[in-house]
């Protein structure tokens, strides 16, 4: 079972709407939980981290933790075409220093 | 504020050869980190210091790497003899505070064994 999984897509919306990316970790054990944005070519930029169950809300960007079901997800709402790239989870490790990563979900807003 | 960089961003080597690649860190920050992706596959962990010193390497994945940080400043991770599957692209990031705070990533040198 791999440790951090995520949909590849790659997931489609149009301008305006909200995109939903979902990730799912195996380690039960796991606190802290983070959001990259990549864009072809470029450097992970860091967007959302979250530690708490529930929502955590930062301008269009809403990272969502539910510990019980080992599950993250990050919405965007109002959806730019400038927010097309590929959204990476990760999850610390236990000693909470290295990152652990899915493969990422790709997303494309179409204007 | 400079961010994370990286040197050089394409490598292009022979199985067998030798490459260094560089990473400075943004200016302050103790912790630095390699992270390497190959094609099709997640970014994964390679190793972690603090300051100098090696605080885990834990994702290394043979005696052919080797990881070296002088004075806690820039960090060179050299690989020797290069196999194929070394081909990735490797990333250095590095955070100020050690434990699950944000980590800021450079842009990667891209590495093509032939």
């Amino acid at each position: 079972q791999k440790e951090v999984e995520q949909n590849s897509g790659p997931l489609s919306v149009p301008e305006g709407a909200i995109a939903s990316l979902n990730c799912t970790y195996s380690d039960r054990g796991s606190q802290s939980f983070f959001w990259y944005r990549q864009y072809s070519g470029k450097s992970p930029e860091l967007i959302m981290f979250i530690y708490s169950n529930g929502d955590k809300e930062d301008g269009r960007f809403t990272a969502q933790l539910n510990k019980a079901s080992q599950y993250v997800s990050l919405l965007i709402r109002d959806s730019q075409p400038s927010d097309s790239a590929t959204y990476l989870c990760a999850v610390a490790n236990q000693a909470g220093t290295a990152l652990i990563f899915g493969k990422g979900t790709t997303l494309s807003v179409s204007s | 504020e400079a961010g994370v960089t990286q040197f050089p961003s394409h490598s292009v080597i022979e199985k067998g050869q030798t490459v260094t690649l560089r990473c400075d860190p943004i200016s302050g920050h103790d912790n630095l980190y390699w992270y390497r992706r190959v094609m099709g596959k997640e970014i994964k962990f390679l190793l972690h210091f603090v300051k100098e010193s090696k605080q885990d390497e834990s994702g290394m994945p043979n005696n052919r790497f080797l990881a070296e940080r002088t004075g806690g400043t820039y960090s060179t991770l050299k690989v020797q003899p290069a196999e194929l599957e070394d081909s990735g692209v490797y990333f250095c990031a590095s955070s100020q505070v050690t434990g699950p705070y944000e980590q800021y990533f450079g842009p990667g040198t891209r590495l093509t064994v032939t």
